[in-house]
């Protein structure tokens, strides 16, 4: 695709319920990033994969998040048992290689716990 | 890990003016560093970057510039529209992923 493409846009889910966001990234790139931001802050790294290894989850806040890319390519982060703190907008950016390159990001998935 | 302060918080200036934001970072492992605009709703978009082998960078009204020693890099915006009007993250990276600065948001006064 033209570019990095996230579903769905808004998703609201009660406390306690699971949550899956999708990433679609530009179409050959190599590497694929999960940030949360949340409202007046700058974006935070969650996870990032190479291809359909995941290199580095170190910035997940807990075990109920989840992220996978199994082919390479599209890329979920599921959250499990949501509670209100995990309110944000979840954002995906893809590259075109391994290494330092300039990334892409896509418009973010607003997850708002009630 | 690395850790990247951004000023001001927010800045606004008259149409035609220029901008300048300013980034610090902690670690000297750093050698990359893009630019970020965000509007309102909208996907962070990059409008620049440096790496750290170079001093200055430009791109018509956009110019960035680092300095190693004192690990700090800024954003100049000149004569700007009404239109840069958004918020402005700058970034570091140590390895791949990138760590953002709280963001500065402008607004460009016609």
């Amino acid at each position: 695709g033209a570019g990095v493409s996230q579903s769905p846009r808004y998703k609201v889910a009660k406390r306690g319920q699971d949550v899956a966001l999708r990433c679609d990234p530009i179409s050959g790139h190599v590497s694929l990033f999960w940030y949360q931001q949340a409202l007046g802050q700058g974006p935070e790294f969650l996870t990032y994969f190479q291809n359909e290894a995941q290199l580095d989850k170190s910035g997940l806040p807990s075990d109920r998040f989840f992220a996978e890319r199994p082919e390479g390519s599209v890329s979920t982060l599921k959250i499990q048992r949501t509670q209100q703190e995990d309110s944000a907008v979840y954002l995906c950016a893809s590259s075109l290689a391994e290494g330092n390159q300039p990334q892409h990001f896509g418009d973010g998935t607003r997850l708002s716990i009630l | 890990g690395e850790n990247v302060e951004q000023h001001p918080s927010t800045l606004s200036v008259q149409e035609g003016d220029s901008a300048v934001i300013k980034c610090t970072y902690s670690d000297s492992a750093s050698n990359y560093f893009p630019w970020y605009k965000q509007e309102l709703g909208k996907r962070p978009q990059l409008i620049i970057d440096i790496r750290s082998n170079v001093g200055e960078k430009k791109d018509q009204r956009i110019a960035v510039t680092l300095n190693k020693t004192a690990k700090h890099f800024s954003l100049h915006i000149t004569e700007t529209q009404p239109e840069d009007s958004a918020v402005y993250f700058c970034a570091a990276s140590p390895d791949t992923p990138l760590v953002f600065g709280k963001g500065t948001r402008l607004s460009v006064i016609a």
